[in-house]
Order: structure tokens, then C-alpha cells, then sequence
């Protein structure tokens, strides 16, 4: 079983609302990432950082911004959440080097109104 | 570039096999994966497959990898009503520092019909 949390699970928010999904990992991963999930299906990677203090952008141009303080934590922020927000965020992590298995966490599943 | 390519949906009644195919593009990866993921939930990592390997077998999952013409098949037999779900495909190219990244297909939906 995956030690990968995200929370909250489910959020409808207002238009121009700050927000920060978190996503949290217990297996000292180095690796970590965000996807943005269509309804669709089809996964972009909006986020990555292969460390601490290392964050990039991924495929997908996004408003969003991500940190890495600490190993186990990569929480994404958006500051004026807006309609066109409104997605399923999906967290994962991997060790990295040779076999990339992901794990993935539950996923956050964003409104906004 | 890297793409992915897979079918959006395939429809199998309960107790036939499930074929789901990908094509990928990038030779550099090293391994190849089939991730499942149910409704309302995240991806779980179903099965993968090293690239020097032309066949994987693990109870009711055959993967099979045509590395010359890069087209990976995940088939399920004596499909159940519970592996009704959204079947991704990756690859993992090369990505420098001795780093690997993911590369999902845009999954295909898997549809068990009683």
C-alpha cells in the first residue's frame, strides 16, 4: 500500500480564492509530482521536483506553484483560483534512479465556482 | 518527442480476455508500464515490463513488448466486472542526471459488461 496522502479529498471554492493542496509522502522519496487529470482522463504533469528546494514545471503550463521544503511534503498553491481550475489534482512519488515506479496518492478533486 | 498512444475505450463482456494496446516512441526506456486506475481514486501501478523482455506474465495479466515496432499489450483474461476501470501505458525515457521520467498515454477506459 502507497504511503501517499493528499487532502482534502474533495473542495468546491469560491472564485478568487486562495488555495493549497497538499500532498504528503512517508516513504523518503526524492521524487515528486503533480498531474492535472482532464475529465476526459488524460494526465498532464504540471509540476516536479527531484529533491529539495528543486521544483520545475512540467508538460502543462500552469497558474499553480509548488515548494519543497521538506522531502515528505509538496503542497500546491493557487492564488486566485478560478473556474477554468475546476480538475482533478493528482500527487505522486518515486525513488527515481532505474525502475520509476509511481506511487499515487488519492487525488484532490477541485470546484471552483 | 515523447507520445504515448492508446485507445479511449474498449468494451468486453464478463469472462473474455481484455487486449488494451500502446504504442510509445522513445527507445531509451528502460522499462514500460501499465497503470490501473478505478473511479474516483489515483493510479496504482498494475504491471511493468523491462525492455529487454518480450513477454511478462502475472496471473490473469499477459504483457507482451514488440520493442522493434515500441507497442506494448496488456491482456486481462476472464475479464471480471471489477477490473472495469482506466488502463494508462507509460514509458520512461531518459531525462539526463541519470533520471528517468514518466510518460502516461491518455488511458484507455475498460468497460465489463455482465
Amino acid at each position: 500500500e502507497a504511503d501517499i496522502y493528499q487532502t482534502p479529498r474533495y473542495l468546491v471554492i469560491g472564485t478568487g480564492k486562495k488555495i493549497t493542496l497538499e500532498c504528503s509522502q512517508t516513504m523518503g522519496h526524492d521524487k515528486m509530482y503533480w498531474y492535472q487529470q482532464d475529465p476526459g482522463m488524460e494526465l498532464h504533469l504540471i509540476h516536479y521536483s527531484y529533491g529539495v528546494n528543486s521544483t520545475e514545471k512540467g508538460d502543462l503550463s500552469s497558474e499553480s506553484t509548488v515548494s519543497r521544503i521538506r522531502t515528505e511534503h509538496f503542497p500546491l498553491t493557487l492564488e486566485s483560483a478560478r473556474p477554468s481550475h475546476t480538475s482533478q489534482y493528482l500527487c505522486a512519488s518515486s525513488a527515481g534512479q532505474g525502475h520509476t515506479e509511481a506511487f499515487f496518492g488519492q487525488g484532490t478533486r477541485l470546484t471552483v465556482v | 518527442g515523447e507520445d504515448v498512444e492508446q485507445s479511449l475505450f474498449l468494451s468486453v463482456r464478463e469472462g473474455d480476455s481484455s487486449v488494451i494496446n500502446c504504442t510509445y516512441t522513445d527507445s531509451s526506456s528502460t522499462y514500460l508500464y501499465w497503470y490501473k486506475q478505478e473511479p474516483g481514486a489515483g493510479l496504482q501501478l498494475l504491471t511493468y515490463i523491462f525492455s529487454n523482455m518480450d513477454m511478462k506474465q502475472d496471473q490473469r495479466l499477459t504483457v507482451l513488448l514488440n520493442k522493434k515496432d515500441k507497442h506494448l499489450s496488456l491482456r486481462i483474461a476472464d475479464t471480471q466486472t471489477g477490473d472495469s476501470a482506466i488502463y494508462f501505458c507509460a514509458e520512461s525515457p531518459y531525462s539526463g542526471a541519470g533520471s528517468y521520467q514518466l510518460t502516461f498515454g491518455k488511458g484507455t477506459k475498460l468497460s465489463v459488461i455482465p
